[in-house]
């Protein structure tokens, strides 16, 4: 039972425009939100974050935005650049503990 | 600055053999874990501990074992290797005090 989905397993976008990926989850017991880039054959580096008391986390070009009521968060890259070309896999955790992850979206950014 | 390191990086196994992968870390984090990924799939929770001497099962343990003996130090046990433990396996420690976890680059094991 997936508690941590994410239904877009590609994305593409032409660099300089704006990246938005998209995460949804079940466990209304969550109370931090991560996300998570992975390039090929390297373990997952952390990207941002957001604690469920928030609605929106910003560091640079990257943008967390967390819907509570509607158990969804998204992230967004302005302006997306080739290099952000990788996999980003959305967290959840629960009770300070145990992390669950999403399925990944492979976002590709076109020069 | 090393952070999670874990070895073999590569492995392929026969069925039923068995094996260990290792991970160590040094930024003295309390909190390890061990997940697998599979193609298509999100990371799996296979075990983790909270500190030395303590472990616990996460939502895939069958067919794996870990031990606990000292801070730095989290293996990983393969008894009787199967196909189905095909997979990238990546551990990782967190700073209990902090919500982020940092993961090692992964180990791909293969069994035929």
């Amino acid at each position: 039972d997936q508690q941590v989905k994410q239904n877009s397993p590609s994305l593409s976008v032409q660099e300089g425009r704006i990246s938005i990926l998209n995460c949804d989850y079940t466990n209304s017991m969550f109370d931090y939100f991560l996300w998570y880039k992975k390039y090929p054959a390297e373990g997952p580096t952390f990207l941002i974050s957001i604690s469920s008391i928030k609605d929106k986390n910003e560091d640079g070009r990257f943008t967390v935005f967390l819907n509570k009521s509607a158990k969804h968060l998204s992230l967004h890259i302005v302006p997306s650049q080739p290099g952000d070309s990788a996999v980003y896999f959305c967290a959840a955790l629960e009770a300070g503990n145990q992390f669950y992850f999403g399925t990944g979206t492979s976002l590709t950014v076109i020069p | 600055n090393a952070g999670v390191t874990q070895t073999p990086k590569f492995r392929i196994l026969k069925i039923g053999q068995s094996m260990t992968l290792q991970c160590t870390q040094d930024m003295n984090h309390n909190y390890m874990y061990w997940y697998r990924q599979d193609p298509g799939m999100g990371l799996k929770l296979i075990y983790y501990s909270v500190g030395a001497g303590i472990t616990d099962k996460g939502e895939v343990p069958n067919g794996y074992n870990v031990s606990r003996s000292t801070t730095e130090d989290f293996p990983l046990r393969l008894e009787l290797a199967a196909p189905s433990q095909t997979s990238v396996y990546f551990c990782a420690s967190r700073n209990p005090s902090r919500n982020t976890i940092y993961f090692g680059e992964g180990s791909w094991l293969t069994v035929v």
